[in-house]
């Protein structure tokens, strides 16, 4: 089955610095790739998503970047604040199998 | 209007008793997934409901029974609960044949 790596799995930036969050997966099926954030008590919240057909996304401070080639994706936060300060997962899944497999998770936080 | 929901917020319940959650989606949305988050935060699912039918059960003790009576809602049931089932666990939902999933607020089990 699919395997997702992420690191770092801490994080610690100045505010207005770029973040960057690397992740590795294991099964060439898979083809969307969604990043999460998720703060302290509630639910994971899908801030950016990207599929296999395309190589970057941007979205304002965030953007993904795929390499489906190395079996790797990242996530890079631009002019960090410190509303930013959460605990970030990416994930994977495939047409086959929908269900989304998650990385370990990173604890980024922005100080002011 | 919520768009994921889920009942109860907070579980807390002894070793041995028999305990459900429940999860009712307003999104239209033809599949529904159960997932757990351990106390390291790792994200892994459990369930997968398409217009209610089972599609994946991953190695889950048979003590945890879900059940779909319809497309909007999914629920799970947990026998005997054991001290290893404390845990968040997220509903979610997606549309078949569009990526994005959406997570409810969680449910906190505590098992003493």
């Amino acid at each position: 089955g699919e395997n997702v790596e992420q690191h770092p799995s801490t994080l610690s930036v100045q505010e207005g610095d770029s973040a960057v969050i690397k992740c590795t997966y294991s099964d060439s099926a898979s083809n969307y790739f969604p990043w999460y954030k998720q703060e302290l008590g509630k639910r994971p919240q899908l801030i950016i998503d990207i599929r296999s057909n395309v190589g970057e996304k941007k979205d304002q401070r965030i953007a993904v970047t795929l390499n489906k080639t190395a079996k790797h994706f990242s996530l890079h936060i631009t002019e960090t604040q410190p509303e930013d300060s959460a605990v970030y997962f990416c994930a994977a899944s495939s047409t086959g199998r929908r269900a989304l497999t998650f990385g370990s998770g990173t604890r980024l936080q922005v100080q002011p | 209007d919520t768009a994921v929901s889920q009942t109860p917020k907070y579980l807390v319940t002894q070793m041995g008793n028999d305990k459900s959650i429940k999860c009712e989606q307003n999104l239209g949305h033809d599949t529904m997934y159960w997932y757990k988050q351990d106390s390291k935060k790792f994200l892994k699912i459990m369930f997968s409901y398409n217009n209610k039918e089972l599609i994946i059960n991953e190695t889950v003790p048979n003590r945890f029974s879900p059940k779909s009576p319809d497309k909007a809602h999914l629920n799970l049931h947990i026998n005997s609960l054991e001290l290893g089932d404390s845990a968040v666990y997220f509903c979610a939902s997606s549309q078949y044949g569009v990526d994005e999933q959406y997570f409810g607020p969680g449910t906190r089990l505590t098992v003493t």
